[in-house]
């Protein structure tokens, strides 16, 4: 399996801009985590959807940030307008049972 | 709530020094414990788990044993070496759930 993959790995963008990163969970993964990995915040959970169902989505930050997950094998998560403050490592991660596998992130910069 | 509370960093040890790095948890019902590690620049993995009271998870020469009693799941290994730095993270996942609860990382670096 290529286990999580996540696209694109580096995002530069404006604020104000729209962005759009995305995940492809590891076949069979009934469960996906959206993160998002500051310096100052450390890694925090923004959303969790099971068997494609938002669950928790108490960690989004605000109204700018929407996630969806359409079918098993897709995810987005969505930032319109963007900020500077939104600048971070975003990590995707997807789950059968106990364990937690995580994509290798999406640097996300907004100047 | 559940919480994961880690020993603040950096850590930093020579080479084939013993590393502990300490964990402690509150949680309800009976937490399944994980210890992930994150290398610079790269997501984080599983390192070693433990799903019930006094069970040690292993690998590549770091060990965690699941103490109820004192609440805890402290990562050791006897002798670190430079590849073992990167950031440690102590985690638990409540009963009935894979979402997981994080503590805060603590970085290890080692020196030749």
């Amino acid at each position: 399996d290529a286990g999580v993959i996540q696209s694109p790995r580096h995002e530069v963008t404006e604020m104000g801009q729209e962005v759009t990163l995305r995940c492809k969970p590891i076949s069979g993964h009934n469960s996906l985590f959206w993160y998002r990995q500051t310096m100052m915040r450390g890694l925090e959970l923004l959303i969790y959807f099971n068997n494609n169902v938002p669950i928790d989505d108490s960690g989004m930050p605000e109204d700018r940030f929407s996630a969806k997950m359409p079918n098993a094998s897709f995810s987005t998560l969505k930032i319109q307008p963007s900020e500077p403050r939104d600048s971070a490592v975003y990590f995707c991660a997807s789950s059968g049972g106990y364990e937690q596998y995580f994509g290798p992130g999406t640097r996300l910069t907004v100047t | 709530g559940d919480s994961v509370t880690q020993m603040e960093g950096p850590v930093t040890l020579s080479e084939e020094a013993f590393l502990t790095i300490n964990c402690t948890y509150t949680a309800t019902g009976y937490p399944s414990l994980f210890w992930y590690v994150q290398y610079p620049g790269e997501g984080l993995q599983l390192l070693l788990k433990a799903t019930k009271a006094d069970d040690k998870g292993s690998n590549k020469g770091f060990e965690a044993t699941y103490r109820k009693e004192t609440t805890s799941f402290h990562l050791e290994k006897g002798s670190v070496q430079v590849s073992d730095s990167a950031v440690y993270f102590c985690a638990l996942s409540g009963s009935n759930t894979d979402k997981l609860i994080f503590g805060t990382g603590t970085r290890l670096q080692v020196f030749p």
